[in-house]
Order: structure tokens, then sequence, then C-alpha cells
């Protein structure tokens, strides 16, 4: 059971460039989560979906998109990166039924330069 | 807004040492969930343990348990017999009940237990 898995761990980009950070969970969740952590802060919501086909915005939204075509699959993608994106990046996930939190993935870090 | 406030940035113990990590919270709602995450410096976040609102009993797992004042909406973390595994960071996090399921971050105590 692999639960939630992010990719990639490490990522630099340059100014401008996009990219997507996938995340996958095995577990048949239906909520997911996507967080980023800057350094010596607590973890802030970018965006989260209840289901396949549903999302919605968090505390900190600008800059970035999802998409919930599966229940499985969670992808957030940075387009135009800048500097103020530079965060550790983690996907979570929770079963809303059961309320024992979240699982989370590994993280992404990310750097633009 | 729900907010959470963990006021102690940085602590350290002796190793065996008992540390109480501190939390306080702001909400209106009666019925929520509470929790302490821990996050090693390989970067995982790792669910240490959690509160229902409406449970007046502490939650107890191992050599980790919580104070839980409702009125004070205090939920503090005691870590008994500290061990050098322990140094981590630690967030104190809440959820509302059913009607939401978004978790609500503190800033987190870093937590260093020195041999």
């Amino acid at each position: 059971n692999a639960g939630v898995t992010q990719t990639p761990k490490f990522r630099i980009l340059k100014i401008g460039q996009s990219m997507t950070l996938q995340c996958t969970q095995d577990m048949n969740h239906n909520y997911m989560y996507w967080y980023r952590q800057d350094p010596g802060m607590g973890l802030k919501l970018i965006y989260y979906s209840v289901g396949a086909g549903i999302t919605d915005k968090g505390e900190v939204p600008n800059g970035y998109n999802v998409s919930r075509s599966t229940t499985e699959d969670f992808p957030l993608r940075l387009e135009l990166a800048a500097p103020s994106q530079t965060s550790v990046y983690f996907c979570a996930s929770s079963n809303s039924r059961t309320v024992y939190g979240y699982t989370f993935g590994s993280g992404t870090r990310l750097t633009v330069v | 807004a729900q907010t959470v406030t963990q006021s102690q940035p940085e602590m350290s113990v002796q190793e065996a040492e008992t540390v109480t990590l501190s939390c306080t919270y702001d909400t209106s709602e009666n019925n929520y969930y509470l929790f302490w995450y821990k996050q090693p410096p390989s970067r995982q976040m790792i669910l240490v343990i959690r509160q229902e609102a409406y449970k007046q009993q502490n939650a107890t797992e191992n050599r980790f348990s919580v104070n839980f004042q409702k009125a004070a909406k205090s939920f503090s973390l005691k870590i008994s017999d500290s061990q050098l595994g322990d140094t981590a960071m630690y967030f104190c996090a809440f959820m509302m009940g059913f009607r939401d399921d978004k978790i609500i971050f503190g800033k987190g105590t870093r937590l260093h237990i020195l041999p």
C-alpha cells in the first residue's frame, strides 16, 4: 500500500517556467489537498478537492491550478513560476467518513530561480 | 475564521525528560477535531495524536498525551521520557466537524532532544 505518492521530490525552475506536481493516492480517499510550507512556517492550503470533478480554492491559490479527473490523482499546476513560489509542497488525502486526519505525501521541494 | 497559535517557536530538553508543547486555537464551533503532527528532518508529516472535541477524556498514544481544555481553547502535547527520535517540528492543527475537512495548521514548534 503506497499511500500518497508525490513526484518529483526536488525541482529547480527558472522564473516564468511552468510545471506540474503530481500526486496519486491508492486508498480510495475522496478528499485531497495541496499545501505549501514556507521556511519556519506552518502549512497553508492552496487547493482542495472533495471528489472527482470538484475542486475549490484554499488560503493561497494565486499562481496555481488543479484538476481532479479521477479519485486517485490530484495534480497541481504552476504557471509562470515566480520566486515567491519557492517552497515545499505537500499533497494529502483523507477519508471524510473517518476523520483521522490526513495521510501526507513526502513533499516536493521546489526552488524558483 | 479558525486560527491555531503555537507560542513556542523552539524548545530544547534533555533526553528522558518530559516536555510540554503549547497550542491554543480560536473557533466558535462546538464540534471539531484537534491534531498534533510531527515533522522530522525527513520532512514526512506524521500524525502523533488526535482529539475529538466532544470527548472530555484526554487522548493518549504511548508516550504522547494531550491536555485538552475546551473552555480555554487549549490543546497542549506532553511527551514523556523524551527520546532522540522525538527531535522534530511539531504542528498543532484544527479541523471542523463533518461539514468541512480542511485542516488549519499552527506555525509549529521546533523541538530538540539533547543527548
